[in-house]
């Protein structure tokens, strides 16, 4: 069974711009979570949606938003970047029931100059 | 929030030897789970616990679910040099859709 798929998996943008970011759930997974990860903060969560629906967010400002698409896939969106949102992006699926196993892609790095 | 609490910070490993690591939290969770990263990659879950009280192995490590629900550890026994990465505790209150809160980490070296 495939894994976790995320792209790009490395991008350099200037601050301003904006990012958009893909991630492949498990086949089966209907849930999806996206976490940033950076050395000083650790893996802070951003939000996870579930058929379609933002089910959870975090405390991020209105800048990232996410989406998830009918066969579970999600894109998560940066605008106006700032340097602080060099990260690693990773995202996570699980089944979507009970259980809180989350599986990782690789995920995405992203430096912004 | 809920925070979780990861010590040790760092440590170092020499092959054959024993190491543990906990994480403490300032509130319950119902599921704890432990996870490994290595450098450029995504973290790797390793071992799950649903029940208070509940010790699990997966090969050469074993967690266990502390009784008050607010702490759990993590031995690597006789370790080896692919032991070396960034183990991370992470909890989960509630069922589904509830997100997890992980542990600052606990970054694993091989003594020189």
């Amino acid at each position: 069974k495939a894994g976790v798929t995320q792209t790009p998996r490395y991008l350099i943008k200037t601050r301003g711009q904006q990012v958009t970011l893909s991630c492949s759930p498990i086949s089966g997974h209907r849930s999806v979570s996206w976490y940033q990860q950076t050395p000083g903060q650790g893996l802070q969560f951003l939000f996870e949606y579930f058929s379609e629906t933002q089910r959870n967010k975090g405390n991020f400002p209105g800048r990232f938003s996410g989406r998830q698409f009918s066969n579970s896939r999600s894109e998560m969106n940066v605008s106006t970047l700032e340097l602080g949102d060099s990260a690693l992006y990773l995202c996570a699926s699980r089944t979507g029931g009970n259980t809180g196993e989350l599986f990782f892609g690789e995920g995405s790095r992203l430096t912004v100059l | 929030g809920q925070q979780l609490n990861q010590s040790p910070q760092s440590m170092f490993i020499q092959e054959g030897e024993d190491v543990s690591m906990n994480c403490t939290s300032s509130s319950i969770f119902n599921t704890w789970l432990w996870y490994k990263q290595d450098p450029g990659e995504g973290p790797v879950l390793l071992i799950a616990l649903y029940k208070a009280g509940e010790l699990t192995s997966n090969g050469r490590l074993t967690a266990q679910f502390g009784i008050t629900r607010k702490d759990s550890f993590l031995n690597i026994s006789a370790s080896i040099p692919s032991d070396v990465g960034i183990y991370f505790c992470a909890g989960q209150l509630g069922a589904a859709g509830n997100k997890l809160t992980f542990g600052g980490g606990t970054r694993v070296l091989v003594k020189p």
